[in-house]
């Protein structure tokens, strides 16, 4: 997990808030990501980030949001659109012509 | 596009004994191949990786992996398993293709358990 830090480790919502997940690095790496992990289905890409006030959708982004105005953030907002947020999100980062990404430890969303 | 496979939900093995967790992917050209491990409430940990050459790869802890590119598989295994061992694994891959963004599809996981 060196290297990647996400805030905080768990988190609550009452329905119909927005939340939003921090996550931060100091890698020097140029490229970031949000996952979705449930029980039994692997991680899903929420949203990515190559370069800095750039983003792109994953395979399930409705319901969330993302900005990247520093090199070193890249925050999750779920927002009240969200039908099913209770989940576990990792955020990973990856160097640039690197395969392989990196990631924190993780925030454990639970909706009340 | 691209897929992974992981047949076993969860694979028991007794300490000492040999260990192998099954993968096999679908890709459209040539495969990027990673083993992750997670911890309980942790993030994922990288094990190691096949992007070209040599078809057995050697990763952290111990563990190494076989490409074997006409089955399509890309098995984690380890010669001798510890208790230590025991945490959800994840292999993914990534089209050699696939664009810069560099993607990566994760299978679903197999947990395995090392019995003292």
């Amino acid at each position: 997990d060196g290297g990647i830090t996400q805030s905080p480790k768990y988190l609550f919502r009452k329905e119909g808030q927005n939340v939003t997940l921090s996550c931060e690095q100091n890698l020097n790496h140029d490229a970031m990501y949000w996952y979705r992990q449930d029980p039994g289905q692997g991680l899903r890409l929420i949203y990515y980030s190559q370069i800095v006030n750039d983003f792109q959708k994953g395979d399930i982004a409705e319901g969330y949001s993302v900005s990247r105005e520093k090199k070193e953030s890249f925050p999750l907002t779920v927002t009240s659109a969200q039908k099913n947020p209770t989940a576990f999100y990792l955020c990973a980062s990856r160097r640039a012509m690197v395969n392989e990404q990196f990631f924190g430890p993780g925030t454990r969303l639970t909706v009340l | 596009a691209q897929s992974v496979a992981q047949p076993e939900d969860q694979v028991n093995v007794a300490e000492g004994n040999p260990l192998t967790v099954k993968c096999t992917y679908s890709v459209s050209g040539n495969p990027y191949l990673f083993w992750y491990v997670q911890y309980p409430n942790r993030g994922l940990q990288f094990l190691l990786k096949y992007i070209t050459g040599d078809n057995l790869v050697k990763g952290s802890y111990g563990f190494e992996a076989e490409f074997n590119k006409s089955q399509t598989s890309f098995h984690l295994k380890k010669p001798s398993a510890l208790v230590s061992d025991s945490a959800l694994y994840f292999c993914a891959v990534r089209d050699s293709s696939g664009g810069s963004a560099r993607q990566l599809t994760f299978g679903s996981g197999t947990q395995l358990t090392v019995l003292p």
